[in-house]
């Protein structure tokens, strides 16, 4: 069955200092894997997707196949970067046919 | 701008009480997905439609009935809710092209 792991359900970094969340994934086909996430009083968007391959606003995420993870990383945390991050798992044509969320993890940068 | 437009936002209802929560939008998709997220559970899919009058049961659709009747509308109800339903509701729309989703405001549903 799919399912995706967020381990953290609270991660605090200092403002600065580097970020990782985590994300694991099940599926025994060829998955596609977003990263989604919801800012304060805002809806829930798209952050990046692995196909794009692209960093978007510092962040980065690697597609590990070998270990089934799909971490998101960004060297220099950033206050703005304070939200709740969920990890999505898609298959199907482009990952259209379905999307399982994982539980999210709320990250808050300190000052 | 395309949009996606969820009402009511907020709803406090009794146990025992129909409830309809709509969605539109402009985006001229043809997928649309109404998610429930509560807190510690994430978003957890409760119906999804593909087309007009195309409906498919996501992971959790016992209690819930969706109607969709044409491409820019996908409502959901409650025939009986009750307080275990309680939960903030995302409708959204996909990309089928990129594969993103777009989603609504999110309407914050309360059953007493």
């Amino acid at each position: 069955a799919q399912r995706v792991t967020q381990p953290e359900k609270l991660l605090s970094v200092f403002k600065g200092a580097p970020v990782e969340l985590k994300c694991n994934y099940s599926y025994s086909g060829s998955p596609e894997l977003f990263w989604y996430v919801q800012y304060s009083r805002q809806r829930l968007q798209l952050l990046l997707r692995h196909i794009s391959r692209e960093s978007i606003k510092g962040f980065t995420a690697d597609l590990n196949k070998g270990e089934t993870s799909f971490h998101l990383k960004k060297p220099f945390a950033q206050e703005e970067d304070s939200a709740m991050y969920y990890c999505a798992l898609g298959w199907g044509q482009t990952g259209a046919n379905n999307l399982f969320f994982g539980t999210g993890t709320r990250l808050t940068v300190i000052p | 701008d395309a949009d996606v437009t969820q009402t009511p936002r907020n709803r406090i209802t009794k146990t025992g009480k129909r409830i309809m929560l709509e969605c539109s939008q402009t985006k001229g998709h043809d997928r649309m997905y109404w998610y429930r997220q509560d807190p510690g559970l994430g978003l957890r899919l409760i119906y999804y439609s593909f087309d007009v009058k195309d409906i498919n049961k996501g992971e959790i659709s016992d209690g819930y009935s969706v109607s969709r009747q044409a491409q820019a509308k996908f409502s959901l109800s409650l025939e009986s809710a009750i307080p275990n339903q309680t939960a903030l509701y995302f409708c959204a729309t996909l990309n089928g092209n990129t594969g993103e989703l777009f989603f609504g405001e999110g309407s914050r549903l309360t059953v007493l």
